[in-house]
């Protein structure tokens, strides 16, 4: 299976910041890379498709950029409603895999 | 408006057999484009895929779990069903469900997919 490690596990930020997450995959998956955000007691929700592609209704402080094996999610102007857990995925394999998520909260 | 809803029982026995549905409304499961996955989440822990199907022929499982799983669908009912046999105490966790979209990339000629819809969650315990 195509493993993914998500840096760093987790941060602590204040509101307004700007914040990056990344993901590196243990082989090349192209630019099949999705993000998921969850809050706790909550299912996961997507963000970010085809590693830069923004979901239908998130707001455009989210972004993603990479290809090949390394991705990176970023938050711009943090808000109170960002601080949660990130997910990344791939889809690359027929066999998905997630990373190990990055725990986002307020410092 | 698409939604998913899983059901299931609450607690399991050590050696039996999990069965969870998965009920759908808002998109057809005989749409080829369009498929359920499952996922699931052990307490404090990442999410981990488990099976998705798009057709009786088209279904996928981890790899790590194959053996113990079996995923199917009732299109007439809009329900998929998730069963894993054999479950331990590590089984123990929240199973989601969520509609699978396929997408073809033209460029490299491969498909690629997202999971944009996901039920609630239903929690499992296995214990004795």
């Amino acid at each position: 299976d195509i493993q993914l490690t998500q840096s760093p596990s987790s941060l602590s930020a204040s509101i307004g910041d700007r914040v990056t997450i990344t993901c590196r995959a243990s082989q090349a998956i192209s630019s099949y890379l999705n993000w998921y955000q969850q809050k706790p007691g909550s299912a996961p929700r997507l963000l970010i498709y085809t590693a830069s592609t923004l979901q239908s209704g998130v707001p455009s402080r989210f972004s993603g950029s990479g290809a090949g094996t390394d991705f990176t999610l970023t938050i711009n102007s943090l808000q109170p409603e960002d601080f949660a857990t990130y997910y990344c995925q791939q889809t690359y394999s027929t066999s998905i895999t997630f990373g190990q998520g990055t725990r986002l909260d307020i410092k | 408006q698409v939604t998913l809803k899983e059901s299931g029982p609450v607690l399991v026995k050590p050696t039996e057999t999990l069965t969870l549905t998965c009920t759908v409304s808002g998109f057809s499961l005989s749409n080829a484009r369009m498929g359920v996955s499952w996922i699931r989440q052990s307490p404090g822990k990442a999410l981990e895929w488990l099976a998705h199907m798009f057709s009786s022929a088209e279904k996928s499982y981890s790899s790590s779990l194959k053996t113990r799983l079996t995923i199917s669908r009732d299109t007439s009912t809009s329900q998929a069903v998730l069963t894993m046999t054999n479950v331990e105490p590590v089984d123990t966790g929240t199973y989601y469900c969520a509609r699978i979209m396929r997408f073809y990339d033209n460029l490299s000629g491969s498909f690629y997919y997202t999971m944009d819809v996901w039920g609630q969650g239903t929690t499992v315990t296995v214990s004795s």
